[in-house]
């Protein structure tokens, strides 16, 4: 079963501009993370956050974490259209088992 | 830092067959995970090693998918007898610890016709 719902599906957006992505969930977690896949390759972690924090950043990307309404989002400032690819929210639950989501395609045109 | 090592990257098989995949963690690794992407969706976990012990399988089917991974350091992951719907990319993880962040292998694509 996959705990965390991104949303949108799909975005599209033009390079320069701001790209935000959600993620929600179900159950209690104990960490979420975010990740991206270019076509046909393995994931790249981006950031994790822990169910203590309420936000984090690295570099271009800013992650807010809501544990009351559970819910998460990653923003991605200033995008380049090398930040096209399919981005992933994975939680952790008690279990330590790191659950995906469907995940979004972000696709930014130059 | 050498990353995850997985092989082979592409395999086609007829169904029936019986199909292995090769993974090395990043050395000191211990916990190593098999996830399951099927082409649009998130990675689905298999099954999750702590050093050579299992912490959870509960979505592997056993009847045809098995997985070992000896002295805590590699892993191999087998299905015999493939079927169809197996057709996917098959991703090795592995991670300092448990509810740390994952590094991924480049993956296994097999095709099952």
């Amino acid at each position: 079963s996959q705990q965390g719902e991104e949303d949108p599906q799909a975005l599209s957006i033009q390079e320069g501009e701001n790209a935000t992505m959600n993620c929600s969930y179900k159950t209690s977690i104990n960490n979420l993370q975010w990740y991206r896949q270019n076509s046909g390759r393995g994931l790249v972690h981006l950031i994790l956050i822990r169910s203590n924090e309420r936000e984090k950043h690295s570099g271009r990307l800013r992650v807010t974490l809501d544990t009351s309404k559970k819910s998460s989002s990653l923003l991605i400032t200033a995008s380049r259209a090398a930040d096209t690819a399919s981005y992933f929210c994975a939680t952790t639950g008690a279990n330590s088992k790191l659950t995906f989501g469907k995940g979004i395609t972000l696709s930014v045109r130059p | 830092e050498a990353g995850v090592a997985q092989s082979p990257r592409y395999k086609i098989i007829e169904k029936r067959q019986s199909v292995a995949f090769w993974c090395n963690p990043i050395s000191g690794h211990a916990t190593l995970y098999w996830y399951q992407q099927i082409l649009g969706q998130g990675p689905k976990l298999l099954i999750q090693f702590q050093n050579n012990g299992v912490v959870d399988d509960s979505q592997l089917p056993k009847d045809r998918f098995s997985a070992e991974r000896l002295k805590g350091v590699d892993s191999t992951l087998k299905i015999q007898p493939a079927k169809l719907e197996d057709s996917a990319v098959y991703l090795c993880a592995s991670s300092l610890d448990e509810d740390e962040k994952l590094f991924f292998g480049s993956g296994t694509q097999l095709s099952v016709l």
